[in-house]
């Protein structure tokens, strides 16, 4: 059974950085058919794609445009783990943030969740 | 980029009844189409996948029909626990993009 455990911290200042960690049982986040992604959902926004890391033979970042100049999403593998950091936040950033996973090369559902961290950017 | 729209955007129903939910896409999405359940507090919980197969443990009474730009989720007889919102799902290859609805919430008349 694959959980995903999410942390960090639920107040960021504006201008500052998010940063969130998501730790991965019952799959490793190094699968050559795995992907792991970052989601937000916000009441203004809906849920939003985020960007996701995954690895065959090399690793791969791919991000949504949106966030694309203030996002990095990196995995960790002696933790199997990975993380996300969203730079310049302003309130906009203010959602649930989760860590998801698609299991298979070319597939696009996410079949596991992380429980949700929310964010909220406030001074 | 595809957009996804859900039909209605609440649909008040009592247990027993049947509910049928409404995802339409802006262009074609093949069969590409998943749907999630989700309740207050939680992440969305996969429900169907590749527009008509029912994910590991979801009950029979879910099913998924549609192909193209035209999805329908049903919900055969409403059990206290379907209560919820639900959302649809796609992904654009050009560029790399996975997109929801907006959702359908399904609450007690």
């Amino acid at each position: 059974q694959v959980q995903l455990q999410q942390s960090g911290p639920g107040l960021v200042k504006p201008s500052q950085t998010l940063s969130l960690t998501c730790a991965i049982s019952g799959a490793s986040v190094s699968s050559n058919s795995d992907s792991w992604h970052w989601i937000r959902q916000s009441p203004s926004r809906g849920l939003e794609w985020l960007g996701r890391t995954y690895h065959r033979s090399k690793w791969y970042n791919e991000y949504a445009e949106s966030v694309k100049s203030r996002i990095i999403i990196n995995p960790d593998t002696s933790k199997n783990r990975f993380s996300l950091q969203l730079n310049f936040v302003t309130p906009e950033d203010t959602a649930v943030y989760y860590c998801a996973r698609i299991s298979g090369s070319g597939k696009y559902y996410f079949d596991y969740w992380g429980q949700g961290t929310l964010v909220t950017v406030s001074s | 980029e595809i957009v996804l729209t859900q039909s209605p955007a609440t649909l008040s129903l009592s247990p027993g009844e049947r509910a049928t939910l409404s995802c339409r896409a802006s262009q074609s999405v093949s069969s590409n189409l998943a749907w999630y359940q989700q309740k207050p507090g939680q992440g969305p919980r996969l429900l169907i996948y590749d527009a008509s197969k029912r994910a590991t443990g979801i009950p029979a009474r879910f099913s998924g029909s549609g192909s193209g730009t035209d999805f329908t989720l049903t919900i055969s007889s409403l059990e206290p626990e379907d209560f919820a919102v639900y959302y649809c799902q796609q992904r654009s290859n050009w560029p790399l993009l996975f997109t929801f609805g907006p959702g359908t919430k399904v609450d007690i008349k």
